[in-house]
């Protein structure tokens, strides 16, 4: 079974410009997730989709970043403009219907580095 | 909010030495609680879990964890570690009961484990 798909793996920018990040989550998992993890931090849930609706979106800084799942299956994560601080890696999980109980799978994160 | 504390975030042991990270969590209603684990140049994945019944759970590679309800502790054991059990690990909560309120993770700050030969 193929895993949670994430690109590009790394991306280097200077701030002020845009980035954008993709992910295909595991076929027929209903629910998508995305995180940021900065160094030496846990991740930390930015925005969680079920199918193409957003479930909980609280901690996605919404003046800058934006998120979209049109089809319900691979989503874009976007920064606009990029700051210092958004330096982390970009996780993406999905599981298969958001359980509280389910296992969440996390494909290999996007690295990005603001100059 | 919830919140989950890591307090050990560097362990060295050398093989067979036995290891228990320690982990608690801030939330005092019904909680489902996991340890997720990060291989280098792997992805996060998952170690074992807790929902309910035995507060003793068994995960893969011969790691488990218990449950201590009064103390809102969830730390992970394994008897004797493994050069292969380097690793980061990270503690995660969420909201329980059957179907609980999403997934909603919330992790802790992680534990990087060296383990020398």
């Amino acid at each position: 079974e193929a895993g949670v798909a994430q690109s590009p793996r790394y991306k280097i920018i200077e701030k002020r410009q845009s980035v954008a990040f993709w992910c295909n989550p595991i076929s027929g998992h209903a629910t998508l997730y995305w995180y940021q993890q900065i160094l030496g931090q846990g991740p930390k849930l930015l925005i969680q989709f079920q199918n193409n609706g957003v479930v909980d979106d609280s901690q996605l800084p919404k003046d800058r970043f934006s998120a979209e799942r049109l089809k319900g299956v691979d989503s874009t994560l976007k920064i606009q403009p990029a700051k210092l601080e958004d330096s982390a890696v970009y996780l993406c999980a999905s599981s298969l219907v958001g359980a509280s109980r389910e296992t969440q799978y996390f494909g290999p994160g996007t690295r990005l580095l603001v100059l | 909010a919830q919140s989950v504390s890591q307090h050990n975030h560097h362990v060295i042991l050398s093989e067979a030495a036995s290891l228990e990270l320690g982990c608690n969590y801030s939330y005092g209603g019904t909680v489902n609680l996991f340890w997720y684990v990060q291989y280098p140049g792997q992805h996060l994945q998952l170690l074992l879990k807790y929902f309910s019944g035995d507060p003793l759970v068994k995960g893969i590679k011969g790691f488990e964890a218990e449950f201590i309800k009064s103390k809102f502790s969830f730390n992970l054991r394994k008897p004797s570690v493994q050069w292969s059990d380097t690793a980061e690990y990270f503690c995660a909560v969420n909201e329980g009961g059957l179907t609980g309120g999403g997934n909603k993770l919330t992790f802790g700050t992680g534990t990087q484990l060296k383990v020398e030969l």
